[in-house]
């Protein structure tokens, strides 16, 4: 089943902070972010595994909840190259297909 | 390091018609992963092949088909076409070995039109 990523759009300013949000109905092994920029293929970003660890990237980083089967990725001190959408993906084992939320719009403006 | 490689890149075919879509993967991997993309559905996942085997099946009907081969290129087959297979199909490959980060790296994509 389908991941939920909520909201499914946001427009920031240069600078600002935000949280695009993942949620599953199912037990989760691992959750992958990756982000696509318009006309491009989707880029990998971080997997977080279960345990509740979090992970960073630059000025992107995301938390696991696995009790609560949910993820979130915040996107602090935003940049224009940050605009894309943003896809949580989940997998219920480590042998599972990794199946996609329906995607996260963001626009950062100056 | 070559990326993913996808054949061809754009494509119109019109109803009944059936496609075949290439895809090699990074030198090394040999997992491939199809996926459809569409505005309203977003990535829907097709298949993975692994070692020329199906490992996963997305749930899409029978008429979608896919097989590996021994170099681990990836062909995806859509038979019978419909004007709502028009869609963006992406191909991702990953090494999938014990303790492989699960990384997928993408291709460009091949863009089907279906008139």
């Amino acid at each position: 089943q389908q991941p939920v990523q909520s909201p499914q759009a946001v427009i920031l300013r240069e600078g600002e902070d935000a949280v695009i949000n993942c949620s599953s109905s199912k037990a989760l092994y691992s959750v992958h972010w990756y982000r696509q920029k318009h006309g491009e293929a989707p880029v990998f970003l971080m997997i977080l595994l279960k345990g509740g660890e979090q992970k960073g990237h630059e000025k992107i980083s995301a938390s696991f909840n696995e009790k609560k089967q949910q993820s979130s990725l915040y996107l602090t001190a935003s940049q224009l190259s940050y605009s894309g959408t943003y896809f949580c993906g989940t997998k219920g084992n480590a042998g599972n297909m990794l199946t996609f939320g329906g995607g996260t719009r963001l626009m950062v403006k100056p | 390091k070559a990326g993913v490689t996808q054949t061809p890149r754009y494509l119109i075919k019109t109803r009944g018609q059936q496609v075949t879509l290439s895809c090699s993967p990074i030198s090394g991997h040999r997992s491939v992963s199809w996926y459809q993309q569409t505005p309203g559905q977003g990535l829907q996942f097709l298949f993975e092949y692994f070692s020329e085997t199906q490992r996963n099946k997305g749930n899409f009907p029978g008429r979608f088909s896919g097989r590996q081969f021994s170099n681990s290129r990836s062909e995806m087959n859509v038979s019978t076409l419909e004007l709502g297979d028009s869609a963006l199909y992406l191909c991702a490959s990953s090494l999938r070995r014990p303790k492989d980060t699960g990384e997928l790296f993408f291709g460009e994509g091949s863009r089907l039109t279906v008139l």
